[in-house]
């Protein structure tokens, strides 16, 4: 069964702590997103992965890191560092960057306390 | 820099009104597409416009893309309660950057 995987559903963490959100795709495809999305707003660019090994900032990118060691693999860390981090996250794949659909998975809700 | 606005934020419509929302570019985009986003889900694509003045249609929903390449609207017509959601458009820019509009929530009042 081929998708995009998020985990965990929801997320709760102390205020000060780093997070790291999974996300996992078994498409094949070499572009993946991280989208912030907060209440009644929308989708807000992250961080961007075209190829394994590469990744740039997207408009929000400060207080996040990212890694693309492996096709499948675009974990996001949350960092003590931003200011906001209780919002819904959503990762998104695509065959290639740029023109191709975006593939979203089910999302993580993080509350920070 | 480019904008894009999308329009309206939030439209509420009696169940069987027909509801459109509005991609507005400062720049002609190379591209655009449509997706879905239930409550409390994540984003479906529906549609992806690429030539000028193209129309395409699914069913109740008819997508358009100006014929400058800057303007962009998905119409449904006769709503029912399972078109409700948040609709958004987004394009790709430089870098192959892809960006999200802010979105038209639309309600169906049953």
């Amino acid at each position: 069964d081929g998708g995009i995987t998020q985990s965990p559903k929801y997320l709760f963490r102390k205020e000060g702590q780093n997070v790291t959100l999974s996300c996992e795709q078994n498409l094949n495809h070499d572009a993946m997103y991280w989208y912030r999305q907060d209440p009644g707003q929308g989708l807000r660019l992250i961080y961007y992965s075209q190829i394994v090994n590469d990744f740039q900032k997207g408009d929000i990118a400060e207080g996040y890191s990212v890694s693309r060691e492996k096709k499948e693999s675009f974990p996001l860390t949350v960092t003590s560092a931003q200011k906001n981090p209780t919002a819904f996250y959503l990762c998104a794949s695509s065959i290639t960057s740029g023109r191709d659909t975006q593939y979203f998975g089910p999302g993580t809700r993080l509350t920070v306390l | 820099g480019q904008q894009v606005m999308q329009i309206p934020q939030y439209q509420h419509v009696q169940e069987g009104e027909d509801f459109t929302t509005y991609c507005n570019s400062s720049t002609t985009l190379s591209n655009i597409q449509w997706y879905k986003q239930r409550p409390g889900g994540h984003p479906v694509f529906l549609i992806q416009l690429v030539k000028s003045g193209e129309v395409k249609k699914q069913k109740r929903l008819t997508f358009q893309f100006g014929e400058a390449k800057k303007n962009s609207s998905l119409h449904i017509t006769a709503t029912q309660t399972t078109d409700v959601g948040t609709y958004f458009c987004s394009w790709s820019g430089g870098y192959q950057k892809v960006t999200f509009g802010t979105g038209t929530k639309l309600q169906v009042i049953p």
